[in-house]
């Protein structure tokens, strides 16, 4: 197990809704990245924040936003929910620098109706 | 435009038997390439990493075989056990020393017949 906690571990939501997740970074790390894996696909990367600024963003719109606060731990939201947004939303802790490995939290399954 | 692609889909093995994933990579500017497993319900776990200033790594049954000038690397998995079968994923990165920012192979699902 790592040190990495998300929260919830599953959710519904209506198209066109909002969702908010969340995620706890490992003690001594302080960027945290999001991924969206889709069933039987490897995981994609959304962005990583750092130091409460985003640090590099995939090709995701900008309904998919993010925030980090002071503890480092770190919010995902999407807006406008759409259908094809139904997937295993990941979050993994890191550091930026010095060689340290990237560990990922269990994950939270979104299913938009 | 997929940057690692990564075979075989899905893979049987028996156990006590090697099991072999490959991946292929475009892009040679990536220079950190871990390998996690991942079992259903759960968040990939690393398992392995290599960065390209070495050819070979091996941690207990796992090694991590890279080939720069074929843009290729490899996990093989010895003595193979019942509780190896998950899915497993390489990935690279090409933002050195920042290990969060990575790009998936689309995995492997791995089966081990006692």
């Amino acid at each position: 197990e790592t040190g990495v906690t998300q929260s919830p571990t599953h959710l519904i939501k209506t198209r066109g809704q909002q969702v908010t997740l969340r995620c706890s970074s490992q003690s001594g790390h302080n960027t945290v990245s999001w991924y969206q894996q889709a069933l039987g696909q490897g995981p994609q990367f959304i962005f990583q924040y750092y130091r409460e600024e985003e640090n590099g963003r995939g090709n995701f719109p900008p309904r998919f936003s993010g925030l980090q606060f002071p503890n480092y731990s770190s919010e995902l939201n999407v807006n406008a929910l759409e259908l094809d947004d139904s997937a295993l939303y990941l979050c993994a802790s890191s550091r930026p620098s010095g060689n340290t490995e990237a560990f990922f939290g269990q994950g939270t399954r979104l299913t938009v109706v | 435009q997929q940057q690692v692609k990564q075979s075989p889909q899905s893979l049987i093995v028996q156990k006590g038997g090697i099991s072999i994933i490959n991946c292929a990579y475009e892009n040679t500017a990536f220079d950190y390439f871990p390998w996690y497993q991942q079992f259903p319900g759960k968040g990939p776990a690393l398992l392995i990493a290599i960065r390209p200033d070495v050819s070979e790594k091996k941690e207990g049954r796992f090694t991590i075989s890279f080939n720069k000038s074929a843009k290729q690397f490899s996990l093989h998995i010895m003595d193979s056990q019942p509780g190896d079968s998950a899915t497993y994923f390489c990935a690279a990165s090409r933002d050195s020393g920042n290990t969060g920012k990575l790009i998936f192979g689309q995995g492997t699902t791995l089966q081990v017949k006692p």
